[in-house]
């Protein structure tokens, strides 16, 4: 079985200071990973995948994430958070051969101006 | 729009009723896949398709709930004798073959009374 915890409910943060936002998983097997935004009454966005390669994977809207197998972790970071990076974050696994996702429940980002 | 699209974008029933959603992917993904997103919780992945052959279903796909794709192009999810528990947003996402990014359409809110 595959699963995904998101360890906080909610992150707060200033406006142009970094922002982390925490993800573990557990998979048998090499983990895809996923990161996707939920902005309200709208869809889910991706914003950034790890397959394969370099740990340090860069996406969307200058986010970026680290793979950490060791720590079975992959935190979505960003240098300096906008008002506007404030929605709702998943984090996502899947492995090889299976095409659905497991979601965590997600974390909410508030940025403060 | 070329998006991932949903109708009926809400929908009310009363239990024990039959409801259906339709699902129009991007018009070139062969994949189509169905979620279901409960309040605070991330979503959950229902069934897959690849062209027409529905490849995956979930444990969460009760004998209550069918899912088609007659034509490998739009989708439907079926709901029968409708339960309080049912309540979700069902989300639909398409995906183009040999790429790991999910497109999700906006979702089908679905309150049962």
């Amino acid at each position: 079985a595959q699963s995904v915890a998101q360890p906080e409910d909610q992150v707060n943060v200033a406006e142009g200071n970094p922002l982390t936002v925490k993800c573990t998983y557990s998979v048998s097997g090499n983990p895809y990973l996923f990161w996707y935004v939920q902005y309200p009454n709208r869809g889910l966005q991706f914003l950034l995948k790890y397959i394969t390669g370099d740990n340090l994977v860069k996406g969307s809207y200058g986010f970026e994430a680290e793979f950490n197998k060791s720590q079975t972790s992959f935190h979505l970071k960003k240098p300096s958070a906008l008002v506007s990076d404030s929605a709702l974050y998943f984090c996502a696994v899947s492995k090889t051969g299976r095409r659905a996702l497991t979601f965590g429940s997600g974390t909410r980002l508030q940025v403060q101006p | 729009d070329t998006g991932v699209s949903q109708d009926p974008r809400h929908k009310i029933t009363k239990r024990g009723q039959n409801v259906t959603f339709r699902c129009d992917p991007i018009s070139e993904h062969n994949r189509l896949y169905w979620y279901r997103q409960t309040l605070g919780q991330g979503p959950e992945f229902l069934t897959y398709f690849q062209n027409e052959a529905q490849l995956e279903k979930s444990r969460l796909l009760s004998d209550r709930f069918s899912a088609e794709r007659p034509k490998g192009s739009f989708s439907t999810l079926e709901i029968q004798r409708t339960e309080q528990g049912d309540s979700a947003m069902y989300l639909c996402a398409s995906s183009f073959f040999g790429s790991d990014e999910q497109f999700f359409g906006p979702g089908t809110r679905l309150t049962v009374l």
